[in-house]
């Protein structure tokens, strides 16, 4: 089994929809990451956490919102989404000085 | 200023041949970690290589090594004889260790490999 999952791994949403992106991990780590990443532009970090109760916005955290329910889980929600959030999202997880291990991501399409 | 340059868009190699892929950054921590990471078409996130600010040898996996030079801020990638599935985007990431320690990632480079 895959060490980090994220469901969906496809999603079509419209304008103004609520969508959750979910993220589970078998690592053990503590931290986790969402990024989204877009062609030419590299990997952006959108939120990240560091333990169950740190919360910490990303370089990119306008319109997006994370919940961190337990060490292994960590959603990712968009309240409204717009077009523009139309791009491939990823979950990452790592310990403290380790290297960051990634799912496989979701491709998100806003129409 | 960009923490991760990658300066090359795109590369073309021929199969069993080096390519070497180009990354400098920019730091004024004294402690931080370089990666490089593979991305196949596929689209996965494939970690290949570290390199700790204060490791003394450069690091190496395989047929990737990396090419550190401290003074120059500068992390290359070196693939030795290339293999078609090579063929990928490649991207140089930072982690600086003072704070809190995010991954800042260069904007990619793709690679090619021809037969």
């Amino acid at each position: 089994d895959a060490d980090v999952t994220q469901t969906p791994r496809n999603r079509i949403t419209k304008t103004g929809k609520r969508i959750m992106l979910e993220c589970s991990q078998t690592k053990g780590h503590d931290r986790m990451y969402w990024y989204r990443q877009d062609p030419g532009l590299g990997l952006r970090l959108i939120y990240y956490s560091f333990d169950v109760k740190d919360i910490n916005k990303g370089e990119i955290s306008d319109g997006y919102s994370v919940s961190r329910q337990a060490q292994a889980k960590f959603s990712l929600s968009l309240e409204s989404a717009i077009p523009n959030q139309t791009a491939l999202y990823f979950c990452a997880t790592s310990s403290t000085y380790g290297e960051q291990y990634f799912g496989p991501g979701t491709r998100l399409t806003v129409t | 200023a960009q923490k991760i340059t990658q300066t090359q868009p795109g590369m073309f190699v021929q199969e069993k041949e080096a390519v070497t892929l180009d990354c400098t950054y920019d730091t004024s921590d004294p402690s931080y970690g370089l990666f490089w990471y593979k991305q196949p078409s596929s689209g996965e996130m494939i970690f290949l290589i570290y390199q700790g600010s204060y490791d003394q040898q450069n690091a190496t996996e395989g047929r990737y090594s990396l090419n550190f030079q401290k003074a120059r801020k500068s992390a290359n990638l070196v693939i030795s004889a290339s293999q078609l599935g090579d063929s990928a985007m490649y991207f140089c990431a930072m982690r600086e260790n003072s704070g809190y320690s995010t991954l800042t990632f260069g904007k990619g480079t793709m690679l090619l490999v021809s037969p």
